[in-house]
């Protein structure tokens, strides 16, 4: 398997432009989440899916960020409108249930000018 | 809802010198307790885990960790440090129990190995 992977690896936008965050996790993973890394923040947990379904998304910092997982195979981040702050290291994760690690992709480098 | 701390930011050590990276954390149930690495530019690699069992897990790279129930600690551990250990840290706790597998990080330890 190739592990997790996340496209685009850098990103540019303009503020107030739409930005997709896309992930397609390991084969036969049922967990999917989704980090942001910033300097000031750490790692934060922005949403975790069990199974394709939103278990917890309490760490999506506002409205303009949403995710979808609309089957096994891939989930996106969507950020609309985007803003300077939004800025950072985003990763998505994923693993089996039980005991197991996570695996994380590459992460996608966002910035907002 | 589970946390993680690691209260130092930044850890020095001279190679060939025994370190330790700090971790308490904090959980309602059992513990799922996790280290991971993270090189510049990359995504972080799995280090070791403790689930259940010795308290004493062996992981990548020379690494160990030991579990303490009654501090809450996960220290991470190495008899003999290298400069290429040089890197992020990072703690992770999962809650080991059906229904709850949000997977919640410490804010990382910088650590710096030099010749």
């Amino acid at each position: 398997d190739a592990g997790v992977i996340q496209s685009p690896r850098h990103e540019v936008t303009e503020m107030g432009q739409e930005v997709t965050l896309r992930c397609k996790p390991i084969s036969g993973h049922d967990y999917l989440f989704w980090y942001r890394q910033t300097m000031m923040r750490g790692l934060e947990l922005l949403i975790y899916f069990n199974n394709n379904v939103p278990i917890d998304d309490s760490g999506m910092p506002e409205d303009r960020f949403s995710a979808k997982m609309p089957n096994a195979s891939f989930s996106t981040l969507k950020i609309q409108p985007s803003e300077p702050r939004d800025s950072a290291v985003y990763f998505c994760a994923t693993f089996i249930r039980g005991n197991t690690e996570a695996f994380f992709g590459q992460g996608t480098r966002l910035t907002v000018v | 809802a589970q946390s993680v701390a690691q209260p130092e930011d930044q850890v020095n050590v001279a190679e060939g010198n025994p370190l330790t990276v700090k971790c308490t954390y904090s959980v309602s149930g059992n513990p799922y307790l996790f280290w991971y690495v993270q090189y510049p530019n990359r995504g972080l690699q799995f280090l070791l885990k403790y689930i259940t069992g010795d308290n004493l897990v062996k992981g990548s790279y020379g690494f160990e960790a030991e579990f303490n129930k009654s501090q809450t600690s996960f220290h991470l551990k190495k008899p003999s440090a290298l400069v290429s250990d040089s890197a992020l840290y990072f703690c992770a706790v999962r809650e080991g129990r059906l229904g709850n597998n949000d997977m919640r990080f410490g804010a990382g330890t910088r650590l710096t190995v030099k010749p």
